[in-house]
């Protein structure tokens, strides 16, 4: 069975400072892997994935991910924060050859000024 | 195109009553999912159809909850009778089947059920 660990509740970081959000996961083959964000209110919008390929993938808004398959990892990062991108963070793993999508429980970002 | 459009974007009911929510996924798109969002279990996938099929309505609660997709521009979820441990913020999502497309999120209908 698929599934996605986010372990940390919440992240603070002190804006224009570099921010990582942490992510592993489990399926039993391949993964396709994804990040998103919701803001508050708001639906769950896409901001990156990993199919296959450059293990580094860039998204949108200046985020990133690596996704490193021995450590069955894909953190999110930026190199510098911005206020506005206090948020509520997705990581969520697809099994190649499978429909559903597994989300991990999420993590809060709060970038304070 | 206008994304996934869901209505109501809130919905407030007495205890008992049915509950129908609504949902038009992206053009093309021949998957459909419904989640549910509650601060104590997190995102939780309800049921996904495939070219208006049921594919997978494991996560279905319980029988108050049923989802239809009649055609491929239109899905619903009802939960009759509906209870106070019922309220969260449903979500419906669209996707392609084939390849490696993530889904599409509408803004989601918070149900308050007193």
């Amino acid at each position: 069975a698929q599934s996605v660990a986010q372990p940390e509740d919440q992240v603070n970081v002190a804006e224009g400072n570099p921010l990582t959000v942490k992510c592993t996961y489990s399926v039993s083959g391949n993964p396709y892997l994804f990040w998103y964000v919701q803001y508050p209110n708001r639906g769950l919008q896409f901001l990156l994935k990993y199919i296959t390929g450059d293990n580094l993938v860039k998204g949108s808004y200046g985020f990133e991910a690596e996704f490193n398959k021995s450590q069955t990892s894909f953190h999110l990062k930026k190199p510098s924060a911005l206020v506005s991108d206090s948020a509520l963070y997705f990581c969520a793993v697809r099994e190649v050859g499978f429909q559903k999508l597994v989300f991990g429980t999420g993590t809060r970002l709060l970038v304070s000024p | 195109d206008a994304g996934v459009i869901q209505s109501p974007r809130h919905e407030v009911t007495e205890m008992g009553q049915e509950v129908t929510l609504r949902c038009k996924p992206i053009s093309g798109h021949d998957s459909l999912f419904w989640y549910r969002q509650t601060m104590m279990r997190g995102l939780e996938l309800l049921i996904y159809f495939n070219n208006n099929v049921p594919i997978d309505d494991s996560g279905m609660p319980e029988d108050r909850f049923s989802a239809k997709m009649p055609n491929a521009s239109f899905s619903t979820l009802k939960i009759q009778p509906s209870e106070p441990r019922d309220s969260a913020v449903y979500f419906c999502a669209s996707s392609l089947r084939q390849g490696a497309s993530g889904y599409t999120f509408g803004s989601g209908t918070r149900l308050t059920v007193v």
